[in-house]
């Protein structure tokens, strides 16, 4: 099981883009990346999820280099509806894999 | 997308009652839910996987017969906390696969329990 190392705080302005590295030096060959959002008393939400180079959709972009050791999740022009924590999840969706959470980063966005 | 639904979104309870919570699959059938709690300020942690039709497992450290899964059908999973404590105040969440997507995994609203 692929581990992940994420920034275990970030803060930012709104209108900024931020840019959340997830590091998975371990990640296998079949393993896709996914991000999650969570607000406080919430449940994780499903942002993105990725297997190679880049993928965008109507909220954030996802940019996995070609080693794919690490993943960047970048949300672009934040708000302070984006303060949340973002957790990066590796592995083979479906199967016998289950959804293992680190420790997640923390985005807090100042007006 | 696919949705799961779980109640009761908050429930209070006194020690030693018991408390269920469900999670219903809405719009596909989920084999297997994922139950995970959630402490203050840290991540979520895996309690147990169930799987419709046969036992739940369990993680390590986790009580099975304080924490009774039961998994009858193909759309509900439901978690009942025996003899709760204050300790198991926590936040509960329930997750399944979704194979519809291809993304993977939806997760529950979430429950906030509270043991006093």
């Amino acid at each position: 099981l692929a581990k992940t190392t994420q920034p275990i705080s970030m803060d930012s302005y709104e209108g900024q883009e931020v840019n959340i590295t997830c590091s998975h030096n371990n990640i296998a060959t079949n393993d896709y990346i996914t991000w999650y959002q969570q607000f406080p008393s919430q449940g994780p939400r499903f942002i993105i999820q990725g297997y190679k180079t880049k993928v965008t959709n109507e909220v954030a972009s996802l940019f996995i280099p070609a080693d794919r050791k690490s993943s960047t999740l970048s949300l672009p022009r934040v708000s302070l509806s984006d303060t949340a924590v973002y957790y990066c999840l590796v592995g083979s969706p479906g199967g016998s894999y289950i959804p293992t959470f680190g420790r997640g980063t923390s985005l807090i966005v100042h007006p | 997308g696919a949705v799961v639904s779980q109640h009761p979104s908050w429930v209070i309870c006194k020690s030693g009652t018991s408390v269920k919570i469900e999670c219903r699959s809405l719009d596909f059938q989920a084999t297997t839910m994922f139950w995970y709690r959630q402490f203050p300020k840290q991540s979520l942690m895996l309690m147990a996987t169930s799987n419709e039709g046969s036992k739940a497992t369990y993680e390590q450290g986790v009580e099975k017969d304080k924490f009774l899964i039961n998994h009858a059908s193909l759309t509900l999973s439901t978690l009942t906390v025996t003899s709760a404590h204050p300790e198991d105040s926590s936040f509960y969440i329930c997750s399944a696969p979704d194979s519809r997507t291809g993304y993977g995994y939806t997760f529950g609203s979430g429950t906030r329990l509270t043991v006093v």
